[in-house]
């Protein structure tokens, strides 16, 4: 059974670099066909899909995000990571991390963590 | 991209009856939509994919249909852990979008 565990500050201050990691147990970032993902939810909102790392290395974001996310991975430590610049308040969110197995729906989530955007 | 829109906003239903959401997208999906269900301070669970097919685990009162670019989740007979949000969500087209979401209250 797989698990995930998103991690990084609550707090980052507005036109900085949000910055967050996810550890996974449980299966690795580079066998099988998965899609590692990050998504976020706004508070009270829905639910808006990042990007993702697939498990050979391709990546793709959203393009409403695209010019600010960067995806990467660390094989070494089995973490996958998102990078957000310029980020501002509209960044306020709970980010989680998930897996998609083949396709993109989500079978498997980490339990999310919230960051704000504020000075 | 491709708009999911969920309805009712809010569905009030009383515990042992039936509910029905529903989910509506902009333009043809195929049967590439799953549904989540969320609980107060968790992650969305999968329930369905592929339109109609239920995920490991979940409980058989849980059912999905499909009609054209309509998404129908039903919920028979509703247990008090099932007064939650539920989402659709497509995966036909990038990037995957979500709808607004519908909650599951008691009446």
């Amino acid at each position: 059974q797989v698990q995930l565990q998103e991690s990084g500050p609550g707090l980052v201050k507005p036109s900085q670099t949000l910055s967050l990691t996810c550890t996974v147990s449980g299966g690795s970032v580079t066998s099988g066909s998965f899609y590692w993902s990050w998504i976020r939810q706004h508070p009270g909102k829905g639910l808006e899909w990042i990007g993702y790392i697939y498990s050979t290395g391709s990546i793709d974001y959203n393009p409403s995000l695209k010019t600010r996310v960067t995806i990467s991975v660390d094989t070494s430590k089995n973490q996958f990571s998102l990078k957000m610049n310029s980020v501002t308040a509209a960044d306020t969110a709970v980010y989680f991390c998930a897996r998609g197995a083949n396709v993109l729906f989500l079978a498997s989530w980490g339990q999310g963590t919230l960051v704000t955007v504020s000075s | 991209e491709i708009v999911m829109t969920q309805s009712p906003a809010t569905l009030s239903v009383s515990p042992g009856d039936r509910a029905t959401l529903s989910c509506k997208a902009s333009q043809s999906v195929s049967d590439n939509l799953a549904w989540y269900q969320q609980r107060p301070g968790q992650p969305p669970r999968l329930l369905i994919y592929e339109a109609s097919t239920r995920a490991t685990g979940v409980p058989a009162r849980f059912s999905g249909s499909e009609s054209g670019t309509e998404f129908t989740l039903s919920i028979s007979s509703l247990q008090s852990e099932d007064f939650v949000v539920y989402f659709c969500q497509q995966y036909n087209n990038w990037p995957p979008t979500f709808g607004g979401g519908t909650r599951v209250e008691i009446k």
